[in-house]
């Protein structure tokens, strides 16, 4: 079975001080990692994600995540905080494909509230 | 593109009441997915479609029932609303060929059972 976990449910920052949002997965085989960000009012909004290839991943708004195998990490990190990026973070795995019921979903971890202050 | 469009916005039901949940999506996406998302919680799946004609349970079905007549839409039932059933609700699309996917999220529905 698959597995997320967000340690932290809500990160303070100063705007323009750069920002981590941790997480941790858990899975059987090779993980495809995700980033959300959820606004208030609003729907899930992709940010980046992570497939194969360079551990760094670059996605909207300036945003980036970092894979680490070893560590079974994939933090969302920022350079500059912005106020704008007030909102709920989510990460998210899924495993690699296989037949059978449920291999079509995404596990989603319980979300970090950021908070970016002015 | 609309992406994906959900209505209601926000609805109270009372206790045994039913309502659908609509969802429509306009990328052509065979997969589709209803999700819920409880305070201070990740998303659960409640139910999933690969394809019109297609659908599948999640980790929480229970209380709920879905169709897919059409590529384009994915209906959530609630036969018998119950308290527990307070949440907000979240459709999905992604598109059929081959991982990775990237789902794509409607803005959610707001249910309150009282």
């Amino acid at each position: 079975a698959q597995s997320v976990a967000q340690p932290e449910d809500q990160v303070n920052v100063a705007e323009g001080n750069p920002l981590t949002v941790k997480c941790t997965y858990s899975v059987s085989g090779n993980p495809y990692l995700f980033w959300y960000v959820q606004y208030p009012n609003r729907g899930l909004q992709f940010l980046l994600k992570y497939i194969t290839g360079d551990n760094l991943v670059k996605g909207s708004y300036g945003f980036e995540a970092e894979f680490n195998k070893s560590q079974t990490s994939f933090h969302l990190k920022k350079p500059s905080a912005l106020v704008s990026d007030s909102a709920l973070y989510f990460c998210a795995v899924r495993d690699i494909p296989y037949s059978g019921a449920g291999s079509y979903q995404l596990t989603f971890g319980k979300g970090t509230k950021l908070s970016v202050i002015p | 593109n609309a992406g994906v469009t959900q209505t209601p916005k926000f609805r109270i039901l009372k206790i045994g009441q039913s309502m659908t949940l609509q969802c429509t999506q306009d990328m052509n996406h065979n997969y589709m997915y209803w999700y819920r998302q409880d305070p201070g919680m990740g998303l659960k799946l409640i139910y999933y479609s690969v394809g019109a004609g297609i659908t599948d349970k999640g980790e929480v079905p229970n209380g709920y029932n879905v169709s897919r007549s059409t590529t384009e839409d994915f209906p959530l039932r609630l036969e018998l609303a119950a308290p527990s059933q307070t949440s907000v609700y979240f459709c999905a699309s992604s598109p059929s060929l081959g991982p990775p996917e990237t789902q794509y999220f409607g803005p959610g529905t707001r249910l309150l059972v009282l």
